[in-house]
């Protein structure tokens, strides 16, 4: 049973357009969301974070919308440039701190082209 | 500072073979971590140590994977034997322990493990 989801495998999008990536959970105890970036070769880096307390949090291009009652979440990056072209994992948790267990999606592929 | 260190970075073996991962963590993280990722899937925890002691190992298949962390550093991750399904990405992380709500795992590159 897949607690995290992410819908769309792969998404194309211009260079200098807006990016918007979907994640739905079906957890209600989740309290603390994160996005990962992966290249390949590499493990994933963490980008951004967003507890439920909140709705929105941003940090530079990249912000994080959370919709609690439809238990959604998306990131956007604004304005999308070629080294944003990565596998972006939506994850939660049960509380906030290193010792919770993060649950991963599956990915989205974002590609943006030039 | 130095990231999280994995070897080897690929490995390939036969089936029922036996085969050992290491991960050095980031100095001064007492939170360890050991993660499955197969083709297509997010990463999925199998183990995590807080020092030298088990957290979580609920996911972890215990019949044929093992893990150490005996001086609370350095860990292994081994599968004896291995299935073709163990075919995947062993990644390692790390965290200092604690309760703010920004601290964040740090992952190693991976082991690219492919079983034939």
């Amino acid at each position: 049973d897949q607690q995290v989801k992410q819908n769309s495998p792969s998404l194309s999008v211009q260079e200098g357009r807006i990016s918007i990536l979907n994640c739905d959970y079906t957890n209600s105890m989740f309290d603390y969301f994160l996005w990962y970036k992966k290249y390949p070769a590499e493990g994933p880096t963490f980008l951004i974070s967003i507890s439920s307390i909140k709705d929105k949090n941003e940090d530079g291009r990249f912000t994080v919308f959370l919709n609690k009652s439809a238990k959604h979440l998306s990131l956007h990056i604004v304005p999308s440039q070629p080294g944003d072209s990565a596998v972006y994992f939506c994850a939660a948790s049960e509380g906030g701190s290193s010792a919770s267990k993060i649950i991963f999606g599956s990915g989205t592929r974002l590609s943006i082209r030039p | 500072e130095a990231g999280v260190a994995q070897s080897p970075r690929y490995k390939i073996i036969e089936k029922r073979q036996s085969v050992a991962f290491w991960c050095n963590p980031i100095s001064g993280h007492a939170t360890l971590y050991w993660y499955q990722q197969i083709l297509g899937q997010g990463p999925k925890l199998l183990i995590q140590f807080q020092n030298n002691g088990v957290v979580d190992d609920s996911q972890l298949p215990k019949d044929r994977f093992s893990a150490e962390r005996l001086k609370g550093v350095d860990s292994t991750l081994k599968i004896q034997p291995a299935k073709l399904e163990d075919s995947a990405v062993y990644l390692c992380a790390s965290s200092k322990p604690g309760l703010a709500t920004q601290e964040t795992q740090y992952f190693g590159p991976g082991t690219r493990l492919l079983v034939l």
